[in-house]
């Protein structure tokens, strides 16, 4: 089963546009990670984040994480044509080396 | 570096015909993963390899589904026999199991349709 779901299902915006997709888990983490998929490809990894920290940043992505409330926030500023793709959280919980993924976020940016 | 690889990119085939797919990881990557991904959904895992030690297998359908890594490198996913329910894409990643850095390299996935 999946351990998490992501928020909302489908995302549209205006390139140049910020875009902030929400992830919801279940269990005690050791840390939360974010992959992107284009359509027909595997996932690549975008940013971790551990359970003992609360803000990661790299280039235009920032990752917000509330452990208390089980939900992390990926934030993509200025968004390009190229941001358009699937993403998806991923959760390793505490002791295990399994990586769960949620649902995914479907973000299209307009040109 | 090489990638991780994974053949076939597509595959066919009628219910009730056995498939395999075949993954070679990146060189060095001591952990691999084989997830099953149906349209529209997240990734599900179906099986962990820790060299060539099934650690985590518990997802995996063992009335039609098996899998090996011998000698701790590549690994092979097979079904037999295949199912309507089995079309989904089959996407293979590895990991060089270190503590605190849990990151996958996936590969480009094996389309699979039943027919």
């Amino acid at each position: 089963s999946q351990q998490g779901e992501e928020d909302p299902q489908a995302l549209s915006i205006q390139e140049g546009e910020n875009a902030t997709m929400n992830c919801s888990y279940k269990t005690s983490i050791n840390n939360l990670q974010w992959y992107r998929q284009n359509s027909g490809r595997g996932l690549v990894h975008l940013i971790l984040i551990r359970s003992n920290e609360r803000e990661k940043h790299s280039g235009r992505l920032r990752v917000t994480l509330d452990t208390s409330k089980k939900s992390s926030s990926l934030l993509i500023t200025a968004s390009r044509a190229a941001d358009t793709a699937s993403y998806f959280c991923a959760t390793v919980t505490t002791g295990a080396n399994n990586l769960f993924f949620g649902t995914g976020t479907r973000l299209t940016v307009i040109p | 570096e090489a990638g991780v690889v994974q053949s076939p990119r597509y595959k066919i085939i009628e219910k009730k015909q056995p498939v395999a797919f075949w993954c070679n990881p990146i060189s060095g990557h001591n952990t691999l993963y084989w997830y099953r991904q149906n349209l529209g959904q997240g990734p599900e895992l179906l099986i962990r390899y820790e060299n060539e030690e099934a650690v985590d297998d518990s997802q995996l359908p063992k009335d039609r589904f098996s899998a090996e890594r011998l000698k701790g490198v590549d690994s092979t996913l097979k079904i037999q026999p295949a199912e309507l329910g089995d079309s989904a894409v089959y996407l293979c990643a590895s990991m060089l199991l270190r503590s605190g850095a849990n990151v996958l390299t996936f590969g480009a996935g094996s389309r699979l349709t039943v027919l």
